[in-house]
């Protein structure tokens, strides 16, 4: 069975400051993909980043970076200087190719930015 | 706005009433799903269709039934519900099954009374 966890229910940082958003997941299989997904207030759903298993340099999307670490099953997600707008519930997710694709998602963190 | 609409926004109904959420995709896509949101549990993924065919029922009650007259348009019909379905409803579609990013739309938030 494959699941995703994240443990931190809810973070908080300063304007301007970085972030990590811990993420761990299990799967038997070799080749998945993993997202970060983040959900504002007006609870729509957007692809923040994706990392391809194969693929063993960290994915970056202008602030946002994964550390992702194969062996260890672990996928975080680094916010850098952090912006008002970032306020919002972060998911990672999981999609295996066994799983018809289907997105496994974790229980989500809820992320303040102060300012 | 993901090009993914979602209608009603906002959905309350008695549990002897009949209705249904719509999601609209304008993408090419032909995946589309539903997920269902409670608060404080992970997304539960209800339905899969791929190419206007189910591939998957999450083990989802009778009394969700979902529709997929062709690939831009995605049904959930709803009927005699429990004040434990009250949850948001998301629908996303993407470009296959596997692999590639799913948008999601805005939701319906669900209240059964």
């Amino acid at each position: 069975a494959q699941t995703v966890t994240q443990s931190q229910p809810e973070m908080s940082v300063q304007e301007a400051e970085t972030v990590t958003l811990s993420c761990t997941y299990d799967t038997s299989e070799n080749n998945y993909y993993l997202f970060w997904y983040k959900q504002p207030p007006s609870r729509q759903m957007i692809l923040v980043i994706r990392q391809e298993a194969y693929k063993q340099q960290n994915a970056t999307e202008n602030r946002f970076s994964v550390n992702f670490q194969k062996a260890a099953k672990s996928f975080s997600l680094k916010i850098s200087d952090s912006q008002l707008g970032d306020t919002a519930m972060y998911f990672c997710a999981l999609a295996t190719s066994s799983n018809t694709g289907k997105l496994i998602f974790g229980q989500g963190t809820t992320l303040q930015v102060k300012p | 706005e993901t090009g993914v609409t979602q209608t009603p926004r906002h959905l309350v109904m008695g549990m002897t009433n009949k209705k249904s959420l719509k999601c609209e995709q304008h993408l090419g896509h032909n995946a589309m799903y539903w997920y269902k949101q409670s608060a404080k549990k992970p997304l539960e993924l209800m339905f899969v269709y791929s190419l206007e065919e189910r591939v998957e029922n999450n083990s989802v009650p009778s009394r969700f039934s979902p529709e997929c007259p062709n690939s831009s348009h995605l049904f959930l019909h709803l009927h005699t519900l429990q004040p434990e379905d009250s949850a948001l409803y998301l629908c996303a579609s993407s470009q296959d099954n596997w692999g590639t990013e799913a948008f999601f739309g805005q939701g319906t938030r669900l209240t059964v009374v």
